[in-house]
C-alpha cells in the first residue's frame, strides 16, 4: 500500500541554519509527492511538489528532489527564518486518483 | 489563489448533540471535497471523499452513519458528526480538488480546520 515515513520532530534551529526534514514513501504505483506547510491556527499550504522521478519542486527557498531509487522527497532550506517555524507534512498522492497519503508531520522552531 | 473555507472555526457542544460543519470552496468549483481528521501531534487521516451530487465513499472504520457527509453542490459540502461523544472531540479538516484538473492536477486546497470538543 501506500504510506509516508517522515522524521520525527520537534525540529528548533538557530534562524540562518540549514534544514532537512527527511521523507521516505511506499507506494504502489508512480506517486506525485509533496509538501504542506501548517502554520499556528491556518490551514494546510501547499509548499511544494513534484510529479515524476529526478523533479526538484521549489519555493520560498525550500527545495525537495523526487528520488524514486531512494523513494525518498527530503525537504531542505539552505538559511531559515523564524518565520518559517511550522509543522511540516509530507505526502503523496496516487497518479491516477485524489487520495493523498500524509506523514506525521513535522513542528519546525526557528529561534533568532 | 483557491481558498477553501470552514465554518465553524471552533465549536463546543454537548454529549448527544449533532454538529455540522461547513467546507466551502470560494472562488472556484470543487469536483471532489475531502474531510480529514487529525489528532494532536498526529497526520491528518483521511475519513471520507465526496463528490457533488452522489454519496460519500467512507474510508475503513469510519462509521458512515456517525459522520454524515452531504455534497449538494460544487461549492459546499457538509459533515454532520451525530450524537457526539468526548472521544470524537478532534481537529476536523476539509480539502477541494479543483474541476480544473487540467491546471491544478494532485493539487487539493485545505480549509483552515475546525476544532470540536465534545463535553
Amino acid at each position: 500500500g501506500n504510506s509516508v515515513t517522515q522524521m520525527e520532530g520537534p525540529v528548533t534551529l538557530s534562524e540562518e541554519a540549514f534544514l532537512t526534514i527527511n521523507c521516505t514513501y511506499t507506494a504502489t504505483g508512480y506517486p506525485s509527492l509533496f509538501w504542506y506547510v501548517q502554520y499556528p491556527g491556518e490551514g494546510l499550504q501547499l509548499l511544494l511538489k513534484a510529479t515524476k522521478a529526478d523533479d526538484k519542486g521549489s519555493n520560498k527557498g525550500f527545495e525537495a528532489t523526487y528520488r524514486k531509487e531512494t523513494t525518498s522527497f527530503h525537504l531542505e532550506k539552505g538559511s531559515v527564518q523564524v518565520s518559517d517555524s511550522a509543522v511540516y507534512f509530507c505526502a503523496l498522492s496516487e497518479a491516477t486518483g485524489n487520495q493523498f497519503y500524509f506523514g506525521t508531520g513535522t513542528s519546525l522552531t526557528v529561534i533568532p | 489563489g483557491a481558498v477553501v473555507s470552514q465554518h465553524p472555526s471552533w465549536v463546543i457542544c454537548k454529549s448527544g448533540t449533532s454538529v455540522k460543519i461547513e467546507c466551502r470552496s470560494l472562488d472556484f468549483q470543487a469536483t471532489t471535497m475531502f474531510w480529514y481528521r487529525q489528532f494532536p501531534k498526529q497526520s491528518l487521516m483521511l475519513m471520507a471523499t465526496s463528490n457533488e451530487g452522489s454519496k460519500a465513499t467512507y474510508e475503513q472504520g469510519v462509521e458512515k452513519d456517525k459522520f454524515l457527509i452531504n455534497h449538494a453542490s460544487l461549492t459546499l459540502s457538509t459533515l454532520t458528526v451525530t450524537s457526539a461523544h468526548p472521544e470524537d472531540s478532534s481537529f476536523y479538516i476539509c480539502s477541494a480538488d479543483s474541476r480544473l484538473r487540467e491546471i491544478l492536477r494532485d493539487t487539493q486546497y485545505f480549509g483552515p480546520g475546525t476544532r470540536l470538543t465534545v463535553l
